[in-house]
C-alpha cells in the first residue's frame, strides 16, 4: 500500500493555459474524490468515481473543468483556460466502498495561476 | 460550501496541555470525521463517529457528538508539538465529505 498519489506537487501556469493533474488512488480502492482547497479554508468537493463512473459533479466544477477515470484506475483532472481564481490546492481521495466512510488524501496538487 | 464551523479558528497552547475544538454543522449526518492537516500537505484520517454513537477515544484523542445541537468536539490531551496542524471536521453528505473551515493548533514545546 504506497498511498495515495500526485503529480505534480506544484503547477505554476499563466492565465489562459490548461493545466492537468494526476491521481494515483490506493490500488484497491474503487472511489476516487476530487477536492479544491483555497487558503484559510477546509477542502470543497468537486467531483467523484467509483469505479470508472462519474456519480456525482459539484457546481463548483464548471465548464472548464473536466474529470476522468478511463480504466476506473487512475484519474486526471483538466482545468482549461485556467484563471487566477483557480489558484488552489486541489487534493485527490480514494475510498473502498464497504469499509467504512473514511477517505485517504494525497498530498495535493498545488496550483498557481499568474 | 462549507458543512459549518469549527471554534476556535486558532488556539496556541504548551507542550502537555489539553487541546479541545469544536465542530457545528447543519443537516442530518451519518457520520461524522475529524482530519488532521500539517502546513501545505494532504489530510490525515483521525476518527470516525457514527451518528448513534455519543463519544469516541482513539490514543490521546477524544470524540464527542451531540446531534440534538448539531455538534461534535475534540479533543487532544497531553498535547506534543507535533500536533501543531489544522484540523477539520467533516460530515458525509450522500458519499462525499463536506469540511468545516478548521482550527489551527499551535503547540509550543
Amino acid at each position: 500500500d504506497t498511498g495515495v498519489s500526485q503529480n505534480p506537487r506544484h503547477k505554476i501556469t499563466k492565465r489562459g493555459q490548461n493545466v492537468t493533474f494526476r491521481c494515483d488512488p490506493i490500488s484497491e480502492h474503487n472511489r476516487l474524490y476530487w477536492y479544491r482547497q483555497t487558503l484559510g479554508q477546509g477542502p470543497e468537493f468537486l467531483t467523484y468515481f467509483q469505479n470508472e463512473a462519474q456519480l456525482e459533479k459539484s457546481r463548483l466544477l464548471s465548464d472548464r473543468f473536466s474529470a476522468e477515470r478511463p480504466k476506473g484506475s487512475f484519474s486526471t483532472l483538466e482545468i482549461q483556460r485556467t484563471e487566477q481564481g483557480d489558484s488552489a490546492m486541489y487534493l485527490c481521495a480514494s475510498s473502498l466502498v464497504g469499509t467504512g466512510d473514511e477517505q485517504y488524501f494525497g498530498p495535493g496538487t498545488r496550483l498557481t495561476v499568474t | 460550501s462549507q458543512q459549518g464551523e469549527e471554534d476556535p479558528q486558532a488556539l496556541s497552547i504548551q507542550e502537555g496541555e489539553n487541546a479541545t475544538m469544536n465542530c457545528s454543522y447543519k443537516t442530518s449526518i451519518n457520520n461524522l470525521q475529524w482530519y488532521r492537516q500539517n502546513s501545505g500537505r494532504g489530510l490525515v484520517h483521525l476518527i470516525l463517529i457514527r451518528s448513534n454513537e455519543r463519544e469516541k477515544h482513539s490514543g490521546r484523542l477524544r470524540v464527542t457528538l451531540d446531534t440534538s445541537k448539531k455538534s461534535s468536539s475534540l479533543l487532544i490531551t497531553a498535547s506534543r508539538a507535533a500536533d501543531t496542524a489544522s484540523y477539520f471536521c467533516a460530515t458525509d453528505d450522500t458519499d462525499k465529505l463536506i469540511f468545516g473551515t478548521g482550527t489551527r493548533l499551535q503547540v509550543f514545546p
